[in-house]
């Protein structure tokens, strides 16, 4: 079946322009993750959502990042008024369901640049 | 806190050489998850295996094995006979079950270059 999606792949934007990031899960999976990986930092967590709730948003770095997850599918990730440093890969992962942990299956990521 | 340690940053062999990447977790969990995956060159996460802290039994899929010792808090990965297409970074990494996240913390990855 399809595995994660996320649009778009590439995205390069103005310092201080909004950004929206998309997150597709498979099909079925309950519990949606957003994580971000940049060359200093590493795989950081960001937010984790078990349906449309978000019991954990300890990794949001900022009052500038928001994630909303809506039907239990699709998830956006927002970075508002977007500074260089948060240039990086933005990944998606989902599983099968919350109370596990389960595998997280990884998305492609979608790479943000802030020029 | 949940901290896991990968000290090898960068290796390299040669093609059908066996190589073991090293990771070490911290937790205060007493139920927690470990976790590898690879992220070859064109990018993408895949997971590769979990194992929960109450199965320390080795693990063998193939040429990839593991090996778990909660003594060490150790969670060491083995490729035997490398190939070109093990080239990659992995990535160990942990999951609590406390505090209601289910979050993974990542290490910083090994890169591995496998060369013909």
């Amino acid at each position: 079946g399809a595995g994660v999606s996320q649009s778009p792949s590439n995205k390069v934007t103005e310092k201080g322009k909004d950004v929206e990031l998309r997150c597709d899960p498979i099909s079925g999976h309950t519990a949606l993750y957003w994580y971000r990986q940049s060359l200093g930092q590493g795989l950081e967590f960001l937010i984790y959502f078990q349906g449309n709730s978000a019991p954990d948003k300890s990794g949001l770095p900022s009052d500038r990042f928001s994630a909303e997850r809506t039907g239990g599918s699709v998830s956006t990730l927002t970075i508002q008024r977007t500074q260089q440093e948060d240039s990086a890969v933005y990944l998606c992962a989902s599983s099968v369901l919350a109370g596990g942990p389960y595998e997280q299956y990884f998305g492609p990521g979608t790479r943000l640049t802030v020029t | 806190a949940q901290k896991v340690t990968q000290a090898q940053t960068e290796i390299s062999v040669v093609e059908k050489e066996d190589v073991t990447l090293d990771c070490v977790y911290e937790t205060r969990d007493t139920t927690y998850y470990l976790f590898w995956y690879k992220q070859p060159p064109s990018g993408e996460l895949v997971f590769l295996i979990r194992r929960n802290s109450f199965d320390e039994q080795n693990e063998i899929s193939g040429r990839y094995s593991w090996n778990f010792q909660k003594s060490t808090s150790s969670f060491n990965f083995t490729i035997t006979a490398s190939q070109v297409v093990d080239s990659a970074v992995y990535f160990c990494a942990l999951s609590g079950t406390q505090g209601g996240s289910e979050k993974l913390v990542f290490g910083k990855g090994t890169k591995l270059t496998v060369n013909p």
